[in-house]
């Protein structure tokens, strides 16, 4: 089946520094999606990306929809505590309902 | 809030047990999904709805377990004779039907199963 490989799988960061985090597939997708979520909680969407080569911003967080539609980044710029957490991507196949998800990127901030 | 919302958050059950969980999405969305989610996993597609019609099973969704959605309002997933690699977050989602319309999780029911 589809699978999203996501990287890294854990950052270790200094307050105020800039993250990044990729995903990577064989398959061609449709829609890109980036999710956080926090202990106990669910997933939380940060970015949809509908179109190759999109470039979309909300707040400190930008994320591209590679060119190639087999992957996706999310950036975060001047990272803050609360940006702490576990950072999902998702791609969604053309004609399907389901998403598909990475393993995830866990980010710890030492202040 | 309006989000989505699932009760209950917990359950603890004894192997062999039945359970049942509810989702309530968001009221306008029509497309009801279920995923699961093991520790260190991202979350994995088990079923969805359009409506009231179930449309999608994945290979994962065995026999014991049954979801229904009668009004296509609220669903629940019901899993029978429960056992220990059922253990994990339960999270339900849903959207509309619209093309660039994005998948919103509500915050999950956690089943340990002992």
């Amino acid at each position: 089946g589809q699978q999203l490989n996501q990287s890294p799988q854990s950052m270790f960061i200094q307050e105020g520094e800039d993250v990044s985090m990729n995903c990577t597939s064989s398959s061609i997708f449709n829609t890109w999606l980036w999710y956080k979520q926090d202990p106990g909680e669910g997933p939380v969407l940060l970015i949809a990306l509908y179109k190759a080569g999109e470039l979309t911003s909300n707040g400190r967080l930008t994320a591209q929809f590679g060119i190639t539609r087999k992957d996706s980044f999310l950036n975060i710029s001047a990272s803050i505590p609360s940006d702490v957490g576990i950072y999902f991507c998702a791609g969604q196949l053309k004609g399907a309902q389901k998403l598909v998800f990475g393993q995830g990127t866990r980010l710890t901030i030492n202040p | 809030d309006t989000g989505v919302s699932q009760d209950p958050r917990h359950k603890i059950t004894k192997r062999g047990q039945n359970v049942t969980f509810r989702c309530d999405p968001i009221s306008e969305h029509n497309r009801l999904y279920w995923y699961r989610q093991t520790l260190g996993q991202g979350p994995e597609f088990l079923t969805y709805f359009q409506n009231e019609a179930q449309l999608e099973k994945s290979r994962l969704l065995s026999d014991r377990f049954s979801a229904e959605r009668p009004k296509g309002s609220f669903s629940t997933l019901e899993i029978q004779r429960t056992e220990q690699g059922d253990s994990a977050m339960y999270l339900c989602a849903s959207r509309t039907s619209g093309d660039h319309s994005p998948l919103h999780f509500g915050n999950g029911t956690r089943l340990t199963v002992t």
